[in-house]
């Protein structure tokens, strides 16, 4: 059973770091890209980071880029954001998510079950 | 980035009724569309991708069409579990983006 567990959120003040972990199981995991995707309280859904099987490949949406670092350690089974200058519109449940590659490439098949992280004084 | 919006924001519906959602993309995506089901406190589950390619183990009451601008997501029979908020993605394009979601509740 595929398995994505996200740890590491918590409140944060303005300006400062956090780093969310991703722990996955149940799958060959350096076989696929993976994401994160973020949703503020009562909002929709906002991508945040992608990051290919090897990664040699990073994206990230111009509201983080210079400020988040998607990584991951594949003989861990792992998946990481580092999250710096902090911001209050940061606030949100963030999400670890597989693409499913092939002709499901760049969607969202399986997810984690989210981890807060609140960015207020 | 291509924005992506939906119609309508909500709406009330009933067991057993038909209903669609409809998505539009700022430009043409072709058919990289795929749609998501969010119950409240959930995580987000995928529904269809390719625009109308049902992700396995989804009922096929599910349905999606369309292509280019436009695309439909269409539930034959509602079931009680399907009042739930649905969101549409474009990944034609980094960034991916999401559309600001449909909230499906119960009449």
């Amino acid at each position: 059973e595929v398995q994505l567990v996200e740890s590491g959120g918590g409140l944060v003040q303005p300006g400062g770091s956090l780093r969310l972990s991703c722990a996955a199981s149940g799958f060959t995991f350096s076989s696929y890209s993976m994401n994160w995707v973020r949703q503020a309280p009562g909002k929709g859904l906002e991508w945040v980071s992608y990051i290919s099987s090897s990664s040699s490949t990073i994206y990230y949406a111009d509201s983080v880029k210079g400020r988040f670092t998607i990584s991951r350690d594949n003989a861990k089974n792992s998946l990481y954001l580092q999250m710096n200058s902090l911001r209050d519109e940061d606030t949100a449940v963030y999400y670890c998510a597989r693409d499913p590659s092939f002709a499901a490439a760049n969607t969202f098949d399986y997810w984690g079950q989210g981890t807060l992280v609140t960015v207020s004084s | 980035a291509i924005r992506m919006t939906q119609s309508p924001s909500s709406f009330s519906a009933s067991t057993g009724d038909r209903v669609t959602i409809t998505c539009r993309a700022s430009q043409g995506i072709s058919s990289y569309l795929a749609w998501y089901q969010q119950k409240p406190g959930k995580a987000p589950k995928l529904l269809i991708y390719a625009a109308s390619t049902l992700q396995s183990g989804v009922p096929s009451r599910f349905s999606g069409s369309g292509s280019g601008t436009d695309f439909t997501l269409t539930i034959s029979c509602l079931q009680s579990e399907d009042f739930a908020t649905y969101y549409c993605q474009q990944y034609y394009s980094y960034p991916v983006t999401f559309g600001p979601g449909t909230k499906v509740d119960i009449k």
